[in-house]
């Protein structure tokens, strides 16, 4: 049974960079594409980008200036670096795996529980 | 961006009762919309894709329809274990170029809270 764990800091400072990582077991990372969504507190889900297997990086356009992904095959994990971090970057951060259907319908269909960041000083 | 909203924002049912959460799109997205099942603490869950698919496992109570703008969650006899956050997403945007440089946003609705009534 696939499972993903997320892990990261906990808390960081403004201005200071965020670096997340997503354990993956059960299965390898490829052939999937991996995502990341994040959940300020109070309110809803905000996409932050996905990653494919191969390393080829879409993020959301308003988080592309200050966002890297990364897939480490071997040691089946992936990772999220958020630099430049404010108050409004803090939430629940979750990874999941996507898929296609036939090549087309996208859906993530593996979750990870989340990992809670605050930013703060 | 595409830009998705639900009604209602929550909801407050009993077991056995049929509940239908609405989701739409301010742009025709055809069927690239997921739903999906939130609970604070545990991993979420991927319900319905491609509008109307039942994704593996999930149960038969949830059914899924729609197309273009307009999208249904339906769920029939509830039961305690679907008093949750539902959510959908659209799918449409991007195109999976793999180009890079390439951008993605892939936009939720802000979520339905079905609770105990």
């Amino acid at each position: 049974q696939v499972q993903l764990q997320e892990s990261g800091p906990g808390l960081v400072k403004p201005s200071e960079t965020l670096s997340l990582t997503c354990s993956v077991s059960g299965d390898s990372v490829n052939p999937y594409y991996w995502t990341w969504v994040r959940q300020p507190p109070g309110k809803g889900l905000e996409w932050i980008g996905y990653i494919y297997y191969s390393g080829t990086a879409s993020p959301n356009p308003s988080l592309k200036s200050r966002v890297t992904m990364s897939v480490d095959r071997y040691n089946h994990q992936v990772s999220l670096t958020l630099r430049s971090v404010t108050a409004a970057d803090t939430g629940v951060y979750f990874c999941a795996r996507g898929d296609r259907v036939n090549f087309s319908h996208f859906y993530m269909d593996v979750w990870g529980k989340g990992t809670t960041v605050t930013v703060s000083s | 961006d595409i830009q998705m909203t639900q009604s209602p924002p929550s909801l407050s049912a009993s077991l056995g009762d049929r509940v239908a959460i609405t989701c739409r799109a301010s742009q025709a997205i055809a069927t690239f919309l997921n739903w999906y099942q939130f609970k604070p603490g545990r991993a979420p869950k991927l319900l319905i894709y491609a509008a109307s698919n039942l994704h593996g496992g999930v149960p038969s109570r949830f059914r899924g329809s729609g197309s273009g703008t307009e999208f249904t969650l339906t769920i029939t006899n509830l039961q305690p274990d679907d008093f949750a956050t539902y959510y959908c997403q659209q799918t449409y945007n991007p195109p999976f170029t793999f180009a890079p440089g390439t951008t993605s946003a892939l936009t939720f609705g802000p979520g339905t809270k079905v609770d105990f009534k």
